[in-house]
């Protein structure tokens, strides 16, 4: 049972355009929620994070929206630009989470000049 | 600073081979994981260890075995491998779980 979703595996949009990728999580417990970015042949790296009291987290071009009663979330990333092209995962955690974070499959964004 | 390492980047195997992965960070991180990334499946945890001297099974851990063999490392173990072990393992480390740090990954192929 997958408890973190990307429904989208690929997403095409244009430079200078804003992408909008989207999750849906299931467990009502996670309470923290991060976007990963990966490159080939590259490890994951932390992009942006919000906890479940916000509704919203800003850092430059990346901003992610939290809708608990939906819940789903959405990473906002305008204007898009060529180094954006990559893999971005979605992922979760509940009560602190040493545990380990829940991922979902991943969302291939790629920027067409 | 070098981060999350792991050691090694590829490796091929055959079938009934065992193989440890390495890993060591230089963060001071109480935390650390072993994930695999196959095809159309994310990042899924295979073993963790919230803290030196604990480990605990995650969603596949099946078929591995793990030591935390001192705060800086955490080695994953295949004792006999398989072809559905073929996959990418990430190792990844992080202070008290949130935000997660990554190494660049160990392609491996079990023939």
């Amino acid at each position: 049972d997958q408890q973190v979703k990307q429904n989208s595996p690929s997403l095409s949009v244009q430079e200078g355009r804003i992408s909008i990728l989207n999750c849906d999580y299931t467990n009502s417990m996670f309470d923290y929620f991060l976007w990963y970015k990966k490159y080939p042949a590259e490890g994951p790296t932390f992009l942006i994070s919000i906890s479940s009291i916000k509704d919203k987290n800003e850092d430059g071009r990346f901003t992610v929206f939290l809708n608990k009663s939906a819940k789903h979330l959405s990473l906002h990333i305008v204007p898009s630009q060529p180094g954006d092209s990559a893999v971005y995962f979605c992922a979760a955690l509940s009560g602190g989470g040493a545990d380990g974070l829940t991922f979902g499959k991943g969302t291939h964004l790629i920027i067409q000049p | 600073n070098a981060g999350v390492t792991q050691t090694p980047k590829f490796q091929v195997l055959k079938t009934g081979q065992s193989m440890t992965l390495q890993c060591a960070q230089d963060m001071n991180h109480n935390s650390m994981y072993w994930y695999r990334q196959d095809p159309g499946m994310g990042l899924r945890l295979i073993y963790y260890s919230a803290s030196e001297g604990t480990t605990d099974k995650g969603e596949v851990p099946n078929g591995y075995n793990v030591s935390r063999l001192n705060k800086r490392e955490f080695s994953l173990r295949l004792e006999s491998a398989a072809p559905s072990q073929t996959s990418v393992y990430f190792c990844a480390s992080s202070y008290r779980g949130e935000k997660l740090f990554f190494g660049s990954g160990t392609q491996l192929s079990v023939l």
